[in-house]
């Protein structure tokens, strides 16, 4: 079974634009999470997806927003870009079916490294 | 709010040695997971092992092992027999066990440990 993939792996952006980043989940996975990697704030939560509903966020601003399509496909969109969104941005997908082997459990995608010049 | 602390920030072992790395938590939850996860210079996150807070028993992978103490907000990883290729980032998480699909779930992360097996 393919794992999470993200899209683009890298990208390079100017403060004042706009960027958005994908994220396709394992096959069969519903729930789908993002997470900034930086080096002062380690790892934060940015907000998790279930079924095209964001059901839980983290202390992001209203710049950093979200959806998730019907294949469970989640896209992420940072506005107005600021020199400190320069990070690694993971996404995480997760199975709630408990006749899963290893449901409850996060699997991470490889991560779009942003950097915001 | 949850919260994951590991105080070591960086670790050295020798090759085939053993090394325990730190982690102390805090919740008011009483249903949860703990993770470990490695993180290595590629930055792809990797599942090391999974620890249920209901369940008493300390869980294993092979050469990696816990050793969980819940009344103490304790978990710590013991990784057996060091090879080269655990060098990385080790990362201790909670998450609240989800309670039915409305409920959501997130990993909340400690600061990371560095851990570098030298041969």
């Amino acid at each position: 079974k393919a794992g999470v993939t993200q899209t683009p792996r890298y990208l390079i952006k100017t403060r004042g634009q706009q960027v958005t980043l994908s994220c396709s989940p394992i096959s069969g996975h519903r729930s789908v999470s993002w997470y900034q990697q930086t080096p002062g704030q380690g790892l934060q939560f940015l907000f998790e997806y279930f079924s095209e509903t964001q059901r839980n966020k983290g202390n992001f601003p209203g710049r950093f927003s979200g959806r998730q399509f019907s294949n469970s496909r989640s896209e992420m969109n940072v506005s107005t870009l600021e020199l400190g969104d320069s990070a690694l941005y993971l996404c995480a997908s997760m199975s709630w079916d408990a006749r899963v082997e290893r449901h409850n459990e996060q699997f991470f995608g490889p991560g779009t490294r942003l950097t915001v010049l | 709010a949850q919260t994951v602390t590991q105080s070591q920030p960086e670790m050295s072992v020798q090759e085939a040695e053993t090394v325990t790395l730190s982690c102390t938590y805090d919740t008011s939850e009483n249903n949860y997971y703990l993770f470990w996860y490695k993180q290595p210079p590629s930055r792809q996150m990797i599942l090391v092992i999974r620890q249920e807070a209901y369940k008493q028993q300390n869980a294993t992978e092979n050469r990696f092992s816990v050793n969980f103490q819940k009344a103490a907000k304790s978990f710590s990883l013991k990784i057996s027999d060091s090879q080269l290729g655990d060098t990385a980032m080790y990362f201790c998480a909670f998450m609240n066990r989800p309670q039915g699909e409305t409920s959501g779930s997130r990993l909340t992360f400690g600061e990371g440990t560095q851990l570098t097996v030298n041969p």
